[in-house]
């Protein structure tokens, strides 16, 4: 079984700190993880991949298979970046993905 | 492109009542895929169809069955519905099955069981 763990329901910082926020999973075969943003009154969006390597809006992620975890990082946030955050784990088949629980990142002026 | 697109928009039914969504994908794409999102919560994955087939599907009960157009548009049936089937119901497509490639989610129909 498969399974992602958003530990944090709400994380809340000031404009230009930096922001952390955390993802672990749980799967048998070789991961494939991803972030989801949802802004306000849009859609759910994909962020970034971990097979990509690419920073989007400033963010990164690294997985860590030994630690089985898939942290969203961001030196600096933008009041901008507020909006509900969603780690999501693809199985090798390439079928079905799994949601974390989402964690609500609001960033204060 | 309109990119993928769901209706209704809201939904209101009542309890032991059936309902059917509906979800047409972004173009050029031919796999769709269903999830339940229960407020607060992270969506769920309910199942997949390409090729007009259920090629895999979440831990949900049998009362959630779902079919797959030659047009690739994709519809939602709900039997016996209960309260808690309340929830946002996405849709999501991609244009290959099997790889992972982005998917597009469309902006969800609500459905409210009363």
């Amino acid at each position: 079984a498969q399974r992602v763990t958003q530990p944090e329901k709400l994380l809340s910082v000031f404009k230009g700190a930096p922001v952390e926020l955390k993802c672990n999973y749980s799967y048998s075969g070789s991961p494939e993880l991803f972030w989801y943003v949802q802004y306000s009154r849009q859609r759910l969006q994909l962020l970034l991949r971990h097979i990509s390597r690419e920073s989007i809006k400033g963010f990164t992620a690294d997985l860590n298979k030994g630690e089985t975890s898939f942290h969203l990082k961001k030196p600096f946030a933008q009041e901008e970046d507020s909006a509900m955050y969603y780690c999501a784990l693809l199985n090798n088949a390439g079928n079905m993905l799994t949601f974390g629980g989402g964690t609500r990142l609001m960033v204060k002026p | 492109d309109a990119g993928v697109t769901q209706s209704p928009t809201h939904l209101i039914k009542t309890r032991g009542q059936q309902v059917t969504l509906r979800c047409s994908p972004k173009s050029g794409h031919d796999t769709v895929s269903w999830y339940q999102q229960a407020l607060g919560q992270g969506p769920q994955f309910i199942f997949q169809y390409y090729e007009e087939e259920e090629r895999q599907r979440g831990n949900f009960p049998d009362r959630f069955s779902g079919h797959q157009f030659p047009n690739y548009s994709s519809e939602l049936n709900v039997n016996a519905l209960l309260l808690g089937d309340s929830a946002l119901y996405l849709c999501a497509s991609a244009p290959v099955q099997g790889l992972s490639y982005e998917q597009y989610f469309g902006p969800g129909t609500r459905l409210t069981v009363t």
